[in-house]
């Protein structure tokens, strides 16, 4: 079993749409948990930190689940600029073990 | 400021040469990450420096691949006797803390290499 396990899609939504991404990740001592952002042929960039409360930064909302270890990314009123691949990251043992999963794949349509 | 940097951006060899990729970090950033990322795939650790001490390699998959950093900047992954398996994307990643501490780590656009 992988470490970080995310479905892979793809996701076609409309534009304006809501849409959700999970990620369950196996190491119950995972420390700290991202979502980054990858674009066709590009290299990852940080999209936000996932804290225990929860966090919102504009239209994207991040959740943790500890108990379940359960990680998602909610975004809301997508854009055609959101269309990339959603890679779930969990760090183990210590803050810069970084384990990434596959990757969702998301394509916002007009 | 400038970012992370890598080269060469593609690279073709033939299956039993030896390639030397090389990343410029961030400037002043202490830790240093390789990555390798195959199609469809998240990228998989391959090793670990702080300033220029090696301190994990475990994601190596074997010993034909080789990394340093010998003054503590710019780092260089050679893969020898290179396989058609390494074909992938090889990504350099750097941040500002040492390990331990919790920094965003930068990514360099990555080395695409193709073994044929």
């Amino acid at each position: 079993r992988k470490e970080v396990e995310q479905d892979p899609g793809p996701f076609n939504v409309p534009e304006g749409a809501t849409v959700a991404f999970n990620c369950t990740y196996s190491n119950s001592a995972s420390q700290s948990f991202f979502w980054y952002r990858q674009d066709c042929r590009k290299e990852p960039k940080l999209l936000m930190s996932v804290y225990s409360s929860g966090n919102e930064d504009g239209r994207f909302t991040a959740q943790l689940n500890r108990a379940s270890q359960y990680i998602s990314l909610l975004i809301r009123d997508s854009k055609l600029s959101d269309s990339a691949t959603y890679l779930c990251v969990v760090t183990v043992q210590n803050n810069n073990d970084m384990r990434f999963g596959a990757g969702t794949r998301l394509t916002v349509k007009p | 400021g400038a970012g992370v940097s890598q080269s060469p951006r593609y690279k073709v060899a033939k299956r039993g040469q030896d390639v030397a990729l090389r990343c410029d970090p961030i400037s002043g950033h202490v830790s240093l990450f390789w990555y390798q990322q195959a199609l469809g795939q998240g990228p998989e650790f391959l090793t670990y420096f702080q300033n220029e001490a090696q301190l994990d390699k475990s994601g190596l998959p074997s010993d034909r691949f080789f990394a340093e950093r010998p003054e503590g900047s710019v780092s260089t992954l050679k893969i020898q006797r290179t396989q058609q398996e390494d074909s992938a994307v090889y990504l350099c990643a750097s941040s500002s803390t040492p390990q331990g501490v919790e920094e965003t780590q930068y990514f360099g656009p990555g080395t695409r290499l193709l073994v044929l």
